[in-house]
């Protein structure tokens, strides 16, 4: 596609419960990156993936979240047990050599 | 840990003024430098970068920003901004072998008309 698209583009849902949240990169790039964005913050790092390399997960805050990609294509990052704190921005970037951005899924825990 | 200062929260700023956004970051290795825009309601651009070479940087829309690597800065500026210029700035640094970006908070500009 021309660009990074993420969906949903926004997701409401109760403290608690699962969210799925997808990406899909521009074809051909080889890196992947997801970043949350809190209100009033940058964008925090969670997790890197390189091709068929084991995915650099160090900016994961907690045990609830994860994410995975097939290859080089899309890729989804899961929270468990949604908390409050877990609302943000959340912003995916593909790679060659610069980052493109997504429009970001907007989450709000209830 | 790496980190990026962005020394002003907001900026406030009549047409035709000039601009500087001050950016400072801790690596003291090789980086990759970047300033993105997040216009309203928009996704996040890249407005210019910095790897190599020239260190003053040429980007769009009439911005550039100037590598000085003894102050570890990189500053945004544009000469005569535009009340489309108002959006949030952030910088960002990409240094050693880390693959991720690390982003300022950010610098809200608005311009007036």
């Amino acid at each position: 596609g021309a660009g990074v698209s993420q969906s949903p583009s926004n997701k409401v849902t109760e403290k608690g419960k699962d969210v799925e949240l997808r990406c899909d990169p521009i074809s051909g790039h080889t890196a992947l990156y997801w970043y949350r964005q809190r209100l009033g913050q940058g964008l925090e790092f969670l997790i890197y993936f390189q091709g068929n390399s084991a995915p650099d997960k160090s900016g994961l805050p907690s045990d609830r979240f994860s994410a995975e990609r097939t290859g080089e294509s899309v890729s989804t990052l899961t929270i468990q047990r949604t908390q409050q704190e877990d609302s943000a921005v959340y912003l995916c970037a593909s790679s060659f050599a610069e980052q493109f951005f997504g429009p970001g899924t907007r989450l709000t825990v209830l | 840990a790496q980190s990026v200062s962005q020394h002003n929260h907001h900026v406030i700023l009549s047409e035709a003024a000039s601009l500087e956004l001050g950016c400072n970051y801790s690596y003291g290795g090789t980086v990759n430098l970047f300033w993105y825009v997040q216009y309203p309601g928009q996704h996040l651009q890249l407005l210019l970068k910095y790897f190599s070479g020239d260190p003053l940087v040429k980007g769009i829309k009439g911005f550039e920003a100037e590598f000085i690597k003894s102050k570890f800065s990189f500053n945004l500026r544009k000469p005569s901004v535009q009340w489309s210029d108002t959006a949030e700035y952030f910088c960002a640094v990409k240094g050693g072998s880390q693959g991720n970006l690390i982003f300022g908070k950010g610098t809200k500009l608005s311009v007036k008309p």
